[in-house]
């Protein structure tokens, strides 16, 4: 089975911090996203790549950056941490666009 | 753009009765339509698919049917378990050429024993 590990489950940071989200897939899939998902709103995608060092912004990329250097770790970043940044994010990855494989989420709290 | 629209949850039901879920889409392309399921602790999965109109996509005794008529994709099963507990989402990819997957808000389902 396809595994995509989330670095950390729960993870607690001070506003204007820098913060790093670790996601790695053990399938060599080509493809990676990183969502966030609200209450009510459901799953907005943030970033994804499709290769190494290639990243496409998606609907929400305000206040975040990405990285992958490696085609197994797609990294997201909060460049300096705001309170409205507190969300649970989803990493994903896939072969093909048609079926994603989920990790289970970091619940982030920006205090 | 395109979008998903979804029931508001939560929806609470007793072991073995009939669920629906509703799910609308709106695309400019021939979309294919998914459901996504999120059990407790978990990341989401997929739970079926379907890729053209009058498709019927169906796993784990969940069926849903592509209607382009109606711009719907309907969750149903029969006989809902304790175990069907969790958050559904209906999504969509506008077209072979989409570089992503549009979510619905997600509705939660909680069975009652």
């Amino acid at each position: 089975d396809v595994k995509v590990t989330q670095s950390s489950r729960y993870l607690v940071k001070r506003t204007g911090e820098k913060v790093f989200l670790e996601c790695v897939q053990d399938m060599d899939h080509e493809n990676m996203f990183w969502y966030r998902q609200d209450p009510g709103l459901g799953l907005r995608l943030i970033y994804f790549s499709y290769d190494v060092k290639m990243k496409e912004k998606g609907d929400i990329p305000e206040g975040y950056s990405v990285s992958r250097e490696k085609k197994e770790r797609f990294s997201l970043i909060l460049e300096s941490a705001s309170t409205n940044q507190t969300s649970m994010y989803l990493c994903a990855s896939s072969f093909s666009w048609e079926k994603l494989f989920f990790g289970s989420g970091t619940q982030l709290s920006v205090l | 753009g395109d979008s998903v629209t979804q029931m508001e949850g939560p929806v609470t039901l007793s072991e073995e009765a009939f669920l629906t879920i509703n799910c609308t889409y709106t695309a400019t392309g021939y979309p294919s339509l998914f459901w996504y399921v999120q059990y407790p602790g978990e990341g989401l999965q997929l739970l079926l698919k379907a890729t053209k109109a009058d498709d019927k996509g169906s796993n784990k005794g969940f069926e849903a049917t592509y209607r382009k008529e109606t711009t719907s994709f309907h969750l149903e099963k029969g006989s809902v378990q304790v175990s069907d507990s969790a958050v559904y989402f209906c999504a969509l990819r506008a077209d072979s050429s989409a570089s992503k997957i549009i979510f619905g808000s997600g509705t939660r389902l909680s069975i009652r024993p």
